[in-house]
């Protein structure tokens, strides 16, 4: 069956270190990819998406992604964290691009200490 | 601020009970989702709409119905209630009705069966 693994389910930063979450998809044919962050009380927000071109993809708060065909794998990436990442990110697939089915991964929480 | 409105915020019910969860997508957005999010079972897509008919179908079951009515807003209706129920039940909106559109989600409803 599709699914999406996130390897970290928890990490644990410091301010100004660098972050990078791993995610892997199963699913052979042509995905869209996309990684949601969730703050502390708050809704899912879009942080990038990739659906094709680049493979670097840039999104918002300096955030980066970058989709690994060969891999199967769709990391999120930050140079440098601050106290407001903590939150959780989400790393999504649309499998059947004929229809909005998001399969999420189970998620990874990010605490990052001042 | 997504756009995307979710009443109830809070609701909580008995076993058995039978409650209805309403969400109002951004305007123009043709397509309404519904997502569950529980501690076990993660982040799960529940069900698509478009324009008033259902488009995809996820892990939902029996007991849970929904529907999108001419005015574009959708209800999930959930039924015979089990303590199982008890989750993070999100809306989310997107213009088109499927491939490369991006969802954008509400705040969610909280349910909790007891």
């Amino acid at each position: 069956a599709q699914s999406v693994s996130q390897h970290n389910h928890h990490v644990i930063l410091s301010e100004a270190a660098s972050l990078e979450l791993g995610c892997n998809y199963s699913y052979g044919g042509t995905v869209n990819l996309f990684w949601y962050v969730q703050y502390p009380g708050q809704h899912l927000q879009l942080l990038l998406k990739y659906f094709s071109g680049d493979p670097l993809v840039k999104g918002i708060k300096g955030f980066e992604a970058e989709f690994i065909k060969s891999k199967f794998s769709f990391n999120l990436r930050k140079p440098s964290v601050q106290w407001s990442d903590t939150a959780e990110y989400f790393c999504a697939v649309i499998l059947n691009t004929g229809f909005q089915k998001l399969v999420f991964g189970t998620g990874t929480r990010l605490l990052v200490s001042p | 601020d997504s756009g995307v409105t979710q009443t109830p915020k809070h609701l909580i019910t008995a076993t058995g009970q039978r409650v209805t969860l309403r969400c109002s997508p951004r305007s123009g957005d043709l397509s309404v989702y519904w997502y569950q999010q529980s501690l076990d079972q993660g982040l799960q897509f529940l069900i698509h709409y478009y324009n008033g008919e259902e488009r995809a179908k996820g892990n939902i079951l029996e007991r849970f119905s929904a529907q999108q009515f001419p005015d574009l807003h959708s209800e999930l209706n959930l039924s015979s209630l089990e303590l199982g129920d008890s989750a993070l039940y999100f809306c989310a909106s997107s213009e088109g009705r499927g491939g490369t559109d991006t969802q954008y989600f509400g705040p969610g409803t909280r349910l909790t069966v007891l």
